[in-house]
């Protein structure tokens, strides 16, 4: 059974600071998935994350694969306000079949 | 706007009672994933359908079933409801099941169904 776990559960900064937030399992994914959901509406995919190792860019967010694409990492720069959200990871495996998605990181940025 | 559409937006009922809830799927996606969604929680994912077919199945009850039309539209049906099903139920569609890597989900708005 594929399982993500993602830390820390809940934070709170002020606009302008830097965070990183993690998603670990014990099983190797096909690839890796960042959403970002707002209160009341679907989650939007932000990135997916391929090659174990590999760093991608949005803006002022940077994600990264683990080495053995097992985790990912996901950092925010100089976050405002519009960062606030629940971040999701998901975890695709079984030839791109099926989503396992961890419980999430809910974020609040302050002005 | 993702192109994925869920009817209805709110739902209330109570306990015992029967609902379904809808899904329309973006144009040419194949493959429609249910969720629920409960307060300060993640995803579960319940069930997956493809061109008409089940293709997976999670946490899903057995008061609770699915399928998908022809038309590639979905159904999620909730029977005999409790207290506990109140949550928000996403429905997500995705282009192919064998897409690799790079398959995505594209997320509906979602419905909120509240058993008093």
């Amino acid at each position: 059974t594929q399982l993500l776990e993602q830390s820390p559960q809940f934070l709170s900064i002020q606009e302008g600071e830097n965070l990183t937030v993690y998603c670990n399992s014990s099983s190797v994914f096909s690839s890796l998935q960042w959403y970002r959901q707002e209160p009341g509406e679907g989650p939007v995919l932000l990135v997916t994350v391929v090659t174990g190792g590999e760093v991608k860019k949005l803006k002022r967010l940077t994600f990264q694969f683990g080495d053995a694409r097992k985790d990912s990492s996901l950092h925010i720069t100089a976050a405002q306000p519009g960062d606030t959200g629940l971040y999701l990871c998901a975890g695709v495996y079984n030839y791109g079949q099926n989503f396992v998605f961890g419980p999430g990181t809910r974020l609040s940025v302050l002005p | 706007d993702s192109g994925v559409t869920q009817t209805p937006k709110h739902l209330i009922t109570a306990t015992g009672q029967r609902v379904t809830l809808r899904c329309s799927p973006r144009s040419g996606d194949l493959s429609v994933y249910w969720y629920q969604q409960s307060l300060d929680q993640g995803l579960q994912f319940l069930i997956q359908y493809y061109n008409g077919e089940e293709r997976a199945k999670g946490n899903i009850l057995e008061r609770f079933s699915a399928q998908q039309f022809p038309d590639l539209h979905s159904e999620l049906n909730l029977s005999s409801l409790e207290l506990g099903d109140s949550a928000l139920y996403f429905c997500a569609s995705s282009p192919r099941t064998s897409g690799g890597a790079y398959n995505e989900q594209f997320f509906g708005p979602g419905t909120r169904l509240t058993v008093l």
